[in-house]
């Protein structure tokens, strides 16, 4: 078992669809990460959370600690959010340990 | 400011050749991590230092795989030899406390 769990694995929405991507994790944190990655491969920091929600444009990270468990929304998603999302947990020592990913596509 | 760059962007080359990747992280950034990704996965940590010192190094395949963060700046990555499986992307990122991560476009390296 992973220790960062995310769901779905792929995701297929069209525009203007509301999207949630689900996230748990297994031990305690010090931060939860919500990153985006094109297929070129590099990797953008969108949210860093230790407690409650944060906001940014269309996208929104929320976190409940005592559930281990967070989730990414996209609201009036478009194709430009095509992109893998990927959740990681941070612990003591700033080490991040990463979940699988989540393909989203976002149709026209 | 700038970003974490690394080099080169892409690399092929032939199994038990060496292969040897750049990163340079983002000014004042004292922890630089190199990861793998391969294809579908999440990445995995090889490397972590703090300024030139390894805190982590765990999963570091060190029978080929070696890092180096000679004057606690730039680092490099280095294969020798490559496998089929070393096939990936390696992203190199840095952090400063309190501030997040930021990461580099990775290297994609084929072994053929």
């Amino acid at each position: 078992k992973n220790e960062v769990e995310q769901s779905p694995q792929n995701l297929t929405a069209q525009e203007g669809e509301f999207i949630t991507i689900n996230c748990s994790y297994s031990v305690g944190i010090s931060a939860l990460h919500w990153l985006q990655q094109h297929p070129g491969g590099g990797i953008v920091s969108l949210f860093m959370l230790s407690s409650g929600k944060k906001k940014h444009g269309r996208l929104i990270a929320t976190i409940n600690i005592q559930e281990k468990h967070s989730s990414l929304h996209i609201t009036a998603s478009h194709p430009r959010d095509s992109a893998v999302y990927i959740c990681a947990r941070e612990t003591s020592g700033s080490r991040l340990t990463f979940g699988e990913g989540t393909q989203l596509t976002v149709n026209p | 400011e700038a970003g974490v760059a690394q080099s080169p962007r892409y690399k092929i080359i032939e199994k038990r050749q060496s292969v040897a990747f750049w990163c340079n992280p983002i000014s004042g950034h004292a922890t630089l991590y190199w990861y793998q990704q391969i294809l579908g996965q999440g990445p995995k940590l090889l490397i972590q230092f703090q300024n030139n010192g390894v805190v982590d190094d765990s999963q570091l395949p060190k029978d080929r795989f070696s890092a180096e963060r000679l004057k606690g700046v730039d680092s490099t990555l280095k294969i020798q030899p490559a496998k089929l499986e070393d096939s990936a992307v390696y992203l190199c990122a840095s952090s400063r406390e309190g501030y997040g991560y930021t990461f580099g476009s990775g290297t994609r390296l084929t072994i053929v």
